[in-house]
């Protein structure tokens, strides 16, 4: 199976700035079936990129996906104070689908 | 607005049997174009997609949990079923219940349910 390799674990920052997550597969994602997940304690995980750069329905344009290769990266362009969350990753083109570990961007 | 909620017992018995409904609101689990699946995630690790399930009642499972895991439909009553035998203390988990639609990735999602492993 896939694995999923997330980092950094932790990433601290202030609103305003500029958060880059990455996500590295340990072999192809077949036709680039990556996406991004923002997830808050007790609440449902909500999808936000598909097809490692399309952003899902509602999403902000501050929030973009990219891939190069086996390297897949979040990007959040200008924190908001209600982007402070986890952020996992997930491949659904090989199965079984798999999970990154997640990055807790905090403030 | 699809709404899903995941129900069932927060604590289990090892060796017992985990069981833990999904109810679908908002829109019809019968839909041709939507499956729904179960994922997990242990206390401080990642999460785990553990199966789905067309309302025809075709199944996936994730080979890992395979030989332990039956997932079931309801159509009439807009749920569907997770049952995971011979449960142990690594099984211990937030459940989570979603929509999957086409080749997209799951983009409904329940609240997830806690549930224990322990005597």
């Amino acid at each position: 199976e896939i694995v999923l390799t997330q980092s950094p674990g932790t990433l601290s920052l202030s609103p305003g700035e500029r958060a880059t997550l990455s996500c590295r597969a340990s072999q192809s994602v077949s036709s680039s079936y990556l996406a991004w997940y923002q997830h808050k304690p007790g609440q449902a995980p909500r999808l936000l990129i598909y097809g490692a750069s399309s952003r899902a329905t509602g999403i902000p344009g501050r929030f973009s996906g990219s891939e190069s290769g086996t390297d897949f990266t979040l990007t959040i362009s200008g924190l908001e104070p209600e982007d402070f969350a986890v952020y996992f990753c997930q491949q659904y083109g090989n199965s079984p689908w798999t999970f990154g570990q997640g990055t807790k961007v905090e403030i | 607005q699809l709404q899903l909620q995941e129900s069932g017992p927060g604590l289990v018995k090892p060796s017992e049997t985990l069981s833990l409904t999904c109810t679908v609101s908002g829109g019809s689990i019968s839909s041709t174009r939507h499956y729904w699946g179960w994922i997990r995630q242990p206390p401080g690790k990642g999460l785990e997609w553990i199966g789905s399930i067309y309302y025809s009642g075709s199944t996936y499972y994730n080979p890992s949990l395979k030989s332990r895991l039956t997932i079931s439909v309801d159509t009439s009553k807009n749920q569907f079923s997770l049952n995971l035998n011979s449960v142990t203390a690594s099984d211990t988990a937030v459940y989570y219940c979603a929509r999957v639609e086409g080749e997209a990735p799951p983009d409904y999602w329940g609240q997830g349910i806690l549930v224990t492993v322990s005597s």
